[in-house]
């Protein structure tokens, strides 16, 4: 059964360092998506993309923040100047484009991040 | 924006009852209404939806029923197993996102 991927599985790293995680999206989808899961709480939308733009983001998707489709595969997301409030599960989702199916989220196992 | 409140926080039944989460949402412009299921160290993973022109949906021992007018909706798990255990999450979709609720915890005892 197809999956999205996400690298790396952990990653720590200290305040102030620039931090990209990687995912693959489902090979026909269209839309991609990062989560983001602080311990403990719950799936907090950061930012949807698609046709190569942000289609929609969140007050938390700040200018710290980046995404690119860097080939016709990988999806990132980049955090420029780590803060510890970033330590969280950072989900990437992807979801067909047709109205039909429109919202059905097939979701990576995540990156951690621990920023220290 | 949308906002999603998911009732209850904990659920705990015994193996073979049933189980019932409730949410709420405000936004009447939500078309999609997915749960999802989170294993510990997992992602979310979708296990029933259902779309604003529809009032109920089954799948086994789980169903999910929502009341447009009341903007709210609910999933049900009958004959609950210990596998059931997990945090189950509510969302609703608008506009290419998705906004979840605070999550249920579901323990299912033996």
């Amino acid at each position: 059964e197809p999956e999205v991927t996400q690298t790396p599985s952990h990653q720590v790293t200290q305040m102030g360092q620039e931090v990209i995680l990687r995912c693959v999206p489902i090979s026909n989808h269209l839309y991609f998506y990062w989560y983001r899961q602080i311990l403990g709480q719950k799936v907090e939308f950061l930012v949807s993309f698609y046709n190569n733009e942000i289609s929609e983001k969140s007050e938390i998707f700040d200018d710290q923040f980046s995404v690119e489709r860097p080939d016709g595969s990988n999806f990132t997301l980049k955090i420029r100047s780590t803060k510890l409030e970033d330590s969280a599960m950072y989900f990437c989702a992807s979801s067909e484009t047709s109205s039909s199916r429109a919202g059905e989220l097939f979701f990576g196992e995540g990156s951690r991040l621990t920023v220290l | 924006g949308e906002n999603v409140e998911q009732h209850p926080s904990t659920l705990s039944v015994q193996e073979g009852d049933s189980a019932v989460i409730k949410c709420t949402y405000s936004d009447s412009a939500s078309n999609y209404f997915p749960w999802y299921k989170q294993e510990l160290g997992k992602g979310p993973q979708l296990i029933i939806d259902i779309r604003s022109n529809v009032g109920e949906k089954k799948d086994q021992r789980i169903a999910v029923t929502l009341n447009k007018t009341a903007k709210h909706f609910s999933l049900h798990i009958t004959e609950t197993q210990p596998e059931d255990s997990a945090v189950y999450f509510c969302a609703a979709h608008n506009a290419g996102k998705s906004t979840f609720g605070d999550g249920t915890t579901l323990t299912v005892k033996p």
